[in-house]
């Protein structure tokens, strides 16, 4: 059971240049989220998806987009990376009271 | 604004003695508090969650404690051992509308824990 998987693991991006996250679970939660989290700072919610097709925003949106095509993936795309966007994301998702978070995707913008 | 505070930032102690972490929340409505541990280089993981009912949650060598009229709320961890060398993550959860989405969740900054021999 892998729950959820995030790829990649580490990424070095140049400022301006695009890149998806992938986050997959096999769980068939509905709510998927991603979250940054920053030195010093809590986890901060990105964008979150409460199924197939549907997406919303949430603290910190700006600079990344979503989709959710199926239950299973919900990728997180930088459309052109900043160097405020390096910190570490995370995929989680949420199923009665409890989330299940992946193991993190390390992004550093030069 | 809801906030939630956590104290210490860091500890250190020995292997096998205890400790307690806390957390003060502003977050109101309440729905639940959750303690997530987080190893360095890892996602968190759940410890516990309560309601606004529930005064005390054990997990193994972890018993959380929760006062909703302070809004205070603590980790305590007996007999520990280095593998309990960690960040704690304290979150609160507010109701919001309704749905799957329909809860909001603010997190604290964590406690770094560190377990020495």
């Amino acid at each position: 059971n892998a729950g959820v998987t995030q790829t990649p693991k580490f990424q070095v991006l140049k400022t301006g240049q695009s890149m998806t996250l992938q986050c997959a679970q096999d769980m068939n939660h509905e709510y998927m989220s991603w979250y940054r989290q920053d030195p010093g700072m809590g986890l901060r919610l990105i964008h979150y998806s409460v199924g197939a097709g549907i997406t919303d925003q949430g603290e910190v949106p700006n600079g990344y987009n979503v989709s959710r095509s199926t239950t299973e993936d919900f990728p997180l795309r930088l459309l052109s990376a900043a160097p405020s966007q390096t910190s570490v994301y995370f995929c989680a998702t949420r199923a009665e009271n409890t989330i299940y978070f992946g193991e993190g995707s390390w992004l550093t913008v030069v | 604004k809801n906030q939630v505070e956590q104290s210490p930032q860091s500890l250190i102690i020995l292997e096998g003695k205890n400790c307690t972490l806390q957390c003060n929340y502003t977050v109101s409505p309440f729905s639940n508090l959750r303690w997530y541990k987080q190893d360095t280089g890892r996602g968190p993981v759940s410890l516990t969650i309560m309601t606004f009912s529930e005064n005390t949650k054990s997990n193994g060598r972890y018993t959380a404690t929760l006062d909703a009229d302070t809004k205070q709320s603590s980790l305590h961890i007996t007999a520990s051992q280095l593998s309990d060398s960690a960040s704690y993550i304290c979150v609160v959860s507010a109701p919001r509308g309704h749905g799957a989405g329909s809860y909001q969740l603010t997190f604290g900054k964590g406690t770094k824990l560190s377990v020495i021999p």
